[in-house]
């Protein structure tokens, strides 16, 4: 089976610019979450959504947003991209809601400059 | 504020040796409690987790160790290998499946 994929790997972007980063869970995974990576850091909570319902959300500005669809995929959106943006986006998938085994994926790289 | 922390930044062994990873804690309230791995240019793999009214939780060559008194959490690697070389976070998770991370302890294993 496959595990949790993300879209894309890398990714450059300039200032002010917006992205759009994408996630699939693991088959039958209704949970996904969002997390944040700076180097050097550990993962930082952005959202997590759970049959399609935003369920928790982090201390991240509103130019972050994220959706999930009725297949459970998930799009994080980042709105006039700062260079304190540039991280590891990771997304994490679990069956529910409550799980606490979340598998991650391998995340997306995205740099601003 | 509420917060998950690591004593040491690094920790250097030799292949075979014991390894233990430390955690401090401040939330009480948390449920679980769980360890990632996360090798170079992956994300994080999981562990073994430990919920609360626990106090010990063995895995494969792994045991996780939960002293609520002194609000501390370890790591225990057995007989640690090349391929346990990576850097190893403590999370605790409140619920919701939200897991507030540490900032990592850098784990290098030497042949």
């Amino acid at each position: 089976d496959a595990g949790v994929t993300q879209s894309p790997t890398h990714l450059i972007k300039t200032r002010g610019q917006h992205v759009t980063l994408r996630c699939s869970p693991i088959s039958g995974h209704k949970s996904v979450s969002w997390y944040q990576q700076v180097l050097g850091q550990g993962p930082q909570f952005i959202f997590q959504y759970y049959e399609k319902e935003e369920r928790g959300r982090g201390n991240f500005p509103d130019r972050f947003s994220a959706r999930q669809f009725p297949n459970y995929s998930s799009e994080l959106n980042v709105n006039a991209l700062l260079l304190g943006d540039s991280a590891l986006y990771l997304c994490a998938s679990s069956y529910l809601q409550g799980n606490t085994e979340a598998f991650f994926g391998q995340g997306t790289r995205l740099t601003v400059v | 504020g509420e917060s998950v922390g690591l004593h040491l930044p690094t920790l250097s062994v030799q292949e075979g040796d014991n390894s233990i990873i430390n955690c401090a804690y401040s939330n009480s309230a948390s449920d679980y409690f769980i360890w990632y791995k996360q090798e170079s240019g992956k994300g994080p793999q999981f562990i073994i987790d430990i919920r609360s009214n626990m106090d010990k939780r063995q895995g494969q060559r792994v045991t996780v160790l939960l002293n609520k008194t002194v609000k501390h959490l370890s790591l225990q690697i057995a007989a640690t290998q090349p391929g346990d070389s990576a850097v190893y976070f403590c999370a605790e998770n409140k619920g919701y499946s939200t897991l507030t991370f540490g900032k990592g302890t850098m784990l290098l294993v030497s042949p």
